[in-house]
């Protein structure tokens, strides 16, 4: 059973901090990784998508991926309280028609 | 424009009834998914469609049938409504099926 694991939090950081989001994943071959942000009652969210090791920054959003320790981590630089929020994180399955493996979600709480 | 659209977003029956859900996406995309987010907010993938062929047909009750009449669209259409199908049903699309998700607003049923 491959997995997605995060730490369900809550994680709460001050504002204009950097909150740092973390996730793991079983399956050694992903190759595609997501992180989605989920406003209560509201619906998932595209923040970054990437695919090779390294950083990619967006803004005040940068993704790490390291896939030798199975791991990408989301950090949102100068946290606003608007930030606040569930983020998911998920993995690209290729040997179940690429379905998305989910992880359950980090709840970030951006303190003023 | 709403890229993912579902109709109805609130969704409230008895047991018992049958109800249809209806999603739409103007992105042109090849894939089409039903998730399940119930109130522990994991997400659970239900179905997909890739270009109106049903590629990914999770353990879900055989009460619910998707139905993709072209690729820009996939209904959930759901028997004998049972108080566990109390949710929030969200369907996405995506250009195809290594691409990242896009989720319309949900739509969020309850059986009384």
């Amino acid at each position: 059973q491959k997995e997605v694991e995060q730490n369900s939090g809550p994680l709460s950081v001050p504002e204009g901090a950097i909150a740092s989001l973390n996730c793991t994943y079983s399956d050694r071959g992903s190759q595609s990784f997501f992180w989605y942000r989920q406003y209560s009652g509201k619906s998932p969210e595209l923040i970054m998508s990437i695919y090779s090791n390294g950083d990619k920054e967006d803004g005040r959003f940068t993704a790490q991926l390291n896939k030798a320790s199975q791991y990408v981590s989301l950090l949102i630089r100068d946290s606003q309280p608007s930030d606040s929020a569930t983020y998911l994180c998920a993995v690209i399955d290729m040997d179940s028609n690429y379905q998305l493996i989910w992880g359950a979600g980090t709840k970030l709480i951006i303190k003023p | 424009d709403t890229a993912v659209s579902q109709t109805p977003k609130y969704l409230v029956t008895q047991m018992g009834n049958d109800k249809s859900i209806k999603c739409e996406q103007n992105l042109g995309h090849d894939t089409m998914y039903w998730y399940k987010q119930d109130s522990k907010k994991f997400l659970k993938i239900m179905f997909s469609y890739n270009n109106k062929e049903l590629i990914i047909n999770e353990t879900v009750p055989n009460r619910f049938s998707p139905k993709s009449p072209d690729k820009a669209h996939l209904n959930l259409h759901i028997n004998s409504l049972e108080l566990g199908d109390s949710a929030v049903y969200f369907c996405a699309s995506s250009q195809n099926r290594d691409q990242p998700q896009h989720f319309g607003d949900g739509t969020r049923l309850s059986i009384l």
